[in-house]
Parts: C-alpha cells; sequence; structure tokens
C-alpha cells in the first residue's frame, strides 16, 4: 500500500513568487491536515480538510496561504508572494476517519522542504 | 492550552545501550499521546500510542506508558540498535480537537 506522497519533495523559490504543495492522501483516507515546521520547532498544525470541505483552518495564517482538496485529485497547499519566513519543512498527514475522541491515527507524508531565496 | 514539551537532543548513544527520551504534556482535556519516528529521508511513521491514563503502548521494542499524575509520556528501549537511529516525535491529540500537538523532536544517533 502506497503512503502519503507529497511532491514535490524540494522546493525552492524566490520572494514573490508562488509555492505549490501537493498531498496524495493514503488510498481510503478522505482527510488530510496539513502541519508546517520551522528551522528548530515541532510541527504545527495548519488545517485541516475533508473532500472538497475545509473543516479547521485554525492554524492557516491569514493572508497568502490557502488550501484545497478537490473531489478529484490531491489536496493543494498554495501559498502566494513568499517571503523567507515560509521556509520551512510542510508535511500532509491523512486519516480514513474523521478525529475521534483523539484516538484516530494520522499517516504523515515524507513532506515538502520549501526554501525561499 | 495544549502542548508538549521534550527532551533536547542530539543524543548519541553506543549500540545495545539504554535509551530514554523524555516527553511531557500539557492538555486541557483528555489527550491520546503519541511517539512518531521520522528515518532520513522519511516522513513520520507511528511508533506507539497510548489513549488513556496507565496505558502502555509498545512497538519494536520500545515502549511508553501514559503517566497522568506526572503529566510524563518517556519513550523507552532497553537495547537500541544502529537501525534506530532517527528523529523521535512526541505528540498528542485532544478528544474534542482536529490536530496533533507535537514536541520539537529529538535526534537520536546510534553508534556501533
Amino acid at each position: 500500500n502506497a503512503g502519503v506522497m507529497q511532491n514535490p519533495r524540494h522546493l525552492v523559490r524566490r520572494r514573490g513568487q508562488e509555492a505549490r504543495l501537493r498531498c496524495s492522501p493514503m488510498k481510503g483516507h478522505s482527510h488530510v491536515y496539513w502541519y508546517r515546521q520551522l528551522p528548530e520547532e515541532g510541527l504545527k498544525f495548519m488545517v485541516y480538510l475533508q473532500k472538497e470541505n475545509i473543516i479547521d483552518e485554525s492554524g492557516m495564517p491569514k493572508e497568502r496561504f490557502s488550501a484545497e482538496f478537490p473531489k478529484e485529485g490531491p489536496s493543494i497547499l498554495r501559498i502566494q508572494q513568499v517571503v523567507r519566513g515560509d521556509s520551512a519543512a510542510y508535511f500532509c498527514a491523512s486519516s480514513p476517519r474523521a478525529p475521534s475522541g483523539g484516538q484516530e491515527t494520522q499517516y504523515f507524508g515524507p513532506g515538502t522542504r520549501l526554501l525561499v531565496l | 492550552g495544549n502542548s508538549v514539551t521534550q527532551m533536547e537532543g542530539p543524543v548519541t548513544l553506543s549500540e545495545e545501550a539504554f535509551l530514554t527520551i523524555n516527553c511531557t504534556y500539557t492538555a486541557t482535556g483528555y489527550p491520546s499521546l503519541f511517539w512518531y519516528v521520522q528515518y532520513p529521508g522519511e516522513g513520520l511513521q507511528l511508533l506507539l500510542k497510548a489513549t488513556k491514563a496507565d496505558d502502555k503502548g509498545s512497538n519494536k521494542g520500545f515502549e511508553a506508558t501514559y503517566r497522568k499524575e506526572t503529566t510524563s509520556f518517556h519513550l523507552e528501549k532497553g537495547s537500541v540498535q544502529v537501525s534506530d537511529s532517527a528523529v523521535y516525535f512526541c505528540a498528542l491529540s485532544e478528544w474534542t480537537g482536529n490536530q496533533f500537538y507535537f514536541g520539537t523532536g529529538t535526534s537520536l544517533t546510534v553508534i556501533p
């Protein structure tokens, strides 16, 4: 069984450009989560999506960041007009069911390392 | 709020040494606790979990016990191997929430 897939694995952008990060969840998983790991920090939650719906975006910066999980295709995390502070590792996770009593395991992808020059 | 504090690394051990990585947490409710491991170039993999107080999670020789009285979930292994070299993340999930809260990770290197 293929795990969670993320691409690209490494992405270099200049300030002001757009970054698009893709995540394909595990087969049969319809719940996707995005996390960001800044240097020397732990993973921080950004957004939780189900197919075609954003359920919880409490960790997403209000500007320049957006996420989607269309009916067909991967989930996309989009960062517009990137700045150097956006340099980080972005991890996607998926689960087969909604979070339930905190017991639902999330399965993580290998991450995308974004470097903004 | 919810948070996880993890032992800082890096940690370097000789093969067959005993491993402890400390993890303490703060939670507003009744969290589940997890240890994830990240091998070089790979994503985070679930190592073990515990969903209620006094539960012990175990996998691949690793163990951790959910201690509510000390709000801890320390990871232990009796005899580490070179293949255990990785970054270890402690995490919690609140029963009312959608997200995981992670510690900063502890890098472990095991030398032959």
